[in-house]
Parts: C-alpha cells; sequence; structure tokens
C-alpha cells in the first residue's frame, strides 16, 4: 500500500477554495486516491475518488497529475462546518490490502 | 453513498468486562472489512482484516485472543473486546468494502470506556 504525505494541518478562512495536497510517491498501477473526511467522535465519511486526471462532485474537486505521485483535494467556498481532518487513502483494496491511514491534514477554517 | 451501521456509538463497562461491537453494511455486501481504533488527536490505527468467511489478519502488537473478530456474513462483523481494561479505553471503528477498487466505507464509530 503506498504511503501517503499530508501537511500536518491548515489555516483558511470562510468563504475561500483550500487546496490539501498529499503526495504518494510509490503508488501501483491499481491504485485508487481516495479523501476522507473526519470530525471529532465520527467515523470517517467518503469525500472523492479518482484514478488519473480530474474528479469533481458536488463537495469536491480531485486533481490527479499525469505521474500520480500526488493529488490535490479542492475545497471551494469552504464554511466553518468543513473544520475536520481530512485524509487521503491510496491502494487498490483487494482481499490482500490493508488500508494504513496516515496523520490526516487538521484543517482549521476562521470566521 | 453506502451505509455501514456500527453499534453501540458509546460504552461504558467495568475492567474484566467483555463488550462486542457490531458492524453491519446495510446496502452492500462487504467481502472485506476493517477494524480501527484511534485515540484522540491521533489518526485511525488499522487492528485487523477480515474476509467474509476467514480468520482475521491482525496487525501486530493486536492481540488477537483480546480483541476477536468475527466475520460470518457478507453484512456483518463484529469485534469483541474481552476482558477489557482502561487502556482498551479508545475510539473504534469499522469499515467495509465491497470488492477491489470500490470505495470504502465506515462506521460512525464507538467510543469504549472502561472503568
Amino acid at each position: 500500500l503506498a504511503k501517503t504525505t499530508q501537511p500536518i494541518s491548515m489555516d483558511s478562512y470562510e468563504g475561500q477554495e483550500v487546496n490539501i495536497t498529499c503526495s504518494h510517491n510509490n503508488i501501483a498501477t491499481n491504485d485508487y486516491i481516495t479523501w476522507y473526511q473526519q470530525f471529532p467522535s465520527q467515523g470517517p465519511r467518503f469525500i472523492i475518488q479518482g484514478y488519473k486526471t480530474k474528479v469533481t462532485n458536488e463537495v469536491a474537486s480531485l486533481f490527479i497529475p499525469a505521474d500520480r505521485k500526488s493529488s490535490t483535494l479542492s475545497l471551494p467556498r469552504v464554511s466553518l462546518s468543513d473544520t475536520a481532518v481530512y485524509y487521503c487513502l491510496v491502494g487498490a483494496w483487494n482481499r490482500d490490502d490493508k488500508i494504513i491511514f496516515g496523520k490526516g491534514t487538521r484543517l482549521h477554517i476562521l470566521p | 453513498g453506502a451505509v455501514v451501521s456500527q453499534h453501540p456509538s458509546w460504552v461504558i463497562c467495568k475492567s474484566g468486562t467483555s463488550v462486542k461491537i457490531e458492524c453491519r453494511s446495510l446496502d452492500f455486501q462487504a467481502t472485506t472489512m476493517f477494524w480501527y481504533r484511534q485515540f484522540p488527536k491521533q489518526s485511525l490505527m488499522l487492528m485487523a482484516t477480515s474476509n467474509e468467511g476467514s480468520k482475521a489478519t491482525y496487525e501486530q502488537g493486536v492481540e488477537k485472543d483480546k480483541f476477536l473478530i468475527n466475520h460470518a456474513s457478507l453484512t456483518l462483523s463484529t469485534l469483541t473486546v474481552t476482558s477489557a481494561h482502561p487502556e482498551d479505553s479508545s475510539f473504534y471503528i469499522c469499515s467495509g468494502v465491497s470488492g477491489t477498487n470500490e470505495k470504502l466505507f465506515f462506521g460512525s464509530g464507538t467510543q469504549l470506556s472502561v472503568l
């Protein structure tokens, strides 16, 4: 399973766009990139998943360069409720694959 | 998205007792389930991986006789903390995946407090 590296913490202001980058230099050909959001005392919540290029859904965009060694989660116009820990996971999740979490990025949105 | 139901959401027990945590996949068949524990302000730590119908694979340092995992069906996995002690107090989270390259969905977590 590819190891991931993210910034430990980030601060931003309401209404701003926030970009969180994740490095995964040893990503394998079959690996997907998935981002999760976690609030205190809750399980992680799926945000977005992608394999290459750009993926967009109603809450976020995910940018993946051609070499796939990194990815960027983009949150448009954040609000106070986006204050949470964000995790980047990389893997193919077959029966022999473990899902190992990195330290995540603690995002703090200021008014 | 898919729903993973985890119960109870919190439990307080006396030292020496056993506690069972249930994790159900409500609208998909979870061929693989993962169990994590999380301490305050730390990341999730993988405890074990279980494939339906097989014995769980435990991570190094996790006592398999203390943390009993059963994954007897494609929709239910249980974690039993046997002879719980205060150091077992933690937030336990389950997750399930339906197959390769599928999304991983998490339960809401169980806060265990051992007195």
